[in-house]
This record gives C-alpha cells, sequence and structure tokens, in this order.
C-alpha cells in the first residue's frame, strides 16, 4: 500500500505562488493521485488529479485556472499561482489502490496553507 | 444539481450506538460508490470504507473493519454508517463523498456537509 506524504503547513504572501508536495512512497512511481481542498470549517472539494505525465481528465467545478499540477518521479504536487485569500485552506492529496474486490482509499496528512 | 445531504450532530455518551446518514439527490444513486471519510478534531482525512448501493458491495479499510458498519437502502437513496458501541476516540467529523463506478474520472466528486460526532461522558 503506498504512502502519501505532506508537509503539515506552508505560507505564501497574496499574489505570490507556492507549490505544495505530495510524494508517494518507494516504488509507486505510476500511481495517479487526487488533491481536495478544504476551506476552513467546510467540507473538501476536488480540486484536479496528477499522474506520471500531468493532469488527469478535468479540474473540478470551479477550479481557476491559477491551480495546476505536476507529476515527475514520486513527486505529485499542486502549485498555485497569484494567491487569494480564499486560497487559505487545507489541501489533502488521495490514492487508491486494488480492484473492486480489494479496494483501500487513503489520503496524506494534509497541508495547511496560510495566505500572509 | 447533485447533492449529499448528511444527518444532524450528534453527541452520545460511551457505549451508546448511533447510525448517521448521507443522502443522494440529482443522479442515478446506483451507479456511484458512497464512501464514508472521518476527520478527528484538527486531523487529516481518513478513508474509513465505501459501499455500491446498488448490491451493498462493501469495503472497509481494515482500520476500521469491525467497529463501525456501513449499508445502504437503495429505495430511498440513503447511505449509512453505524456503531453498535461509541467510544470517545469516534469523536470526529464524518463525511460522504461520492465516486463514480466503472469510470476513469473516479475520484470523489461530491460530498456531503459532513456530521459531527460528539462522544463524550
Amino acid at each position: 500500500q503506498p504512502v502519501l506524504t505532506q508537509p503539515p503547513s506552508a505560507s505564501a504572501s497574496l499574489g505570490a505562488s507556492v507549490t505544495l508536495p505530495c510524494t508517494l512512497s518507494s516504488g509507486y512511481s505510476d500511481y495517479e493521485v487526487d488533491w481536495y481542498q478544504q476551506r476552513p470549517g467546510k467540507g473538501p472539494r476536488f480540486v484536479m488529479r496528477v499522474g506520471p505525465g500531468g493532469i488527469v481528465g478535468s479540474k473540478g467545478d470551479g477550479i481557476p485556472d491559477r491551480f495546476s499540477v505536476l507529476g515527475s518521479g514520486l513527486n505529485r504536487s499542486l502549485t498555485i499561482k497569484n494567491i487569494q485569500r480564499e486560497d487559505e485552506s487545507d489541501y489533502h492529496c488521495a490514492a487508491d489502490r486494488g480492484s473492486v474486490s480489494s479496494f483501500q482509499g487513503l489520503f496524506g496528512g494534509g497541508t495547511k496553507l496560510t495566505v500572509l | 444539481e447533485v447533492q449529499l445531504v448528511q444527518s444532524g450532530a450528534e453527541v452520545k455518551k460511551p457505549g451508546e450506538s448511533l447510525r448517521i446518514s448521507c443522502k443522494g439527490f440529482g443522479y442515478n444513486f446506483g451507479t456511484y460508490w458512497i464512501n464514508w471519510v472521518r476527520q478527528m478534531p484538527g486531523k487529516g482525512l481518513e478513508w474509513m470504507g465505501r459501499i455500491d448501493p446498488s448490491d451493498s458491495y462493501i469495503n472497509y479499510n481494515p482500520s476500521f473493519e469491525g467497529h463501525v458498519t456501513i449499508s445502504a437502502d437503495k429505495s430511498v437513496n440513503t447511505v449509512f454508517l453505524q456503531w453498535s458501541s461509541l467510544k470517545t476516540s469516534d469523536t470526529a467529523m464524518y463525511y460522504c463523498a461520492r465516486q463514480e463506478e466503472y469510470a476513469e474520472d473516479d475520484w470523489f466528486d461530491s460530498w456531503g456537509q459532513g456530521t459531527l460526532v460528539t462522544v463524550s461522558s
């Protein structure tokens, strides 16, 4: 079962850019990862999926173009450009493994993004 | 509009039983898995398990299997998460999330608003 590692916190100034890493454990370089945004006091919402070649499929509803992803080796990072106040959130990466009969979902620990 | 609407907040004592619910609106309920996700206070998300409402097939996270039960009543588009004997460590926010079956785009594309469960003596 893969492990997803995220730093617990990150910060960036208004209008700046930030990259939030999500690192897969060794041996899982072909895995796709989903990103979710969770604003304070709210439920999560899907941002986008990233695989070894970059974005997979489409972004979630209402996700601005300022959000992008990069997949390289074991890294599945989310980059936010021109950060706005409303981007201050917890960001969670997620993956799954197994077939229908053995499906297991998992999440990274989440990164709390503070907008300075 | 697709919506997952969860039951309201609960306050229970250790040892009590509880069932919370997640009702789907605006889509074909039987063609999406419903996942349950726990978020303990100040912590990250944990996948608990999922159910196919059309046939009640279930995948559990081994960390939760045996302590919770996931079930569905497809006639009322509702999935349930229940405990027979709550512990104080079950205090958390619980979310349900939809996941399309047999699709490439099988991320969790719609989430409920969450149900806060507080277990305290």
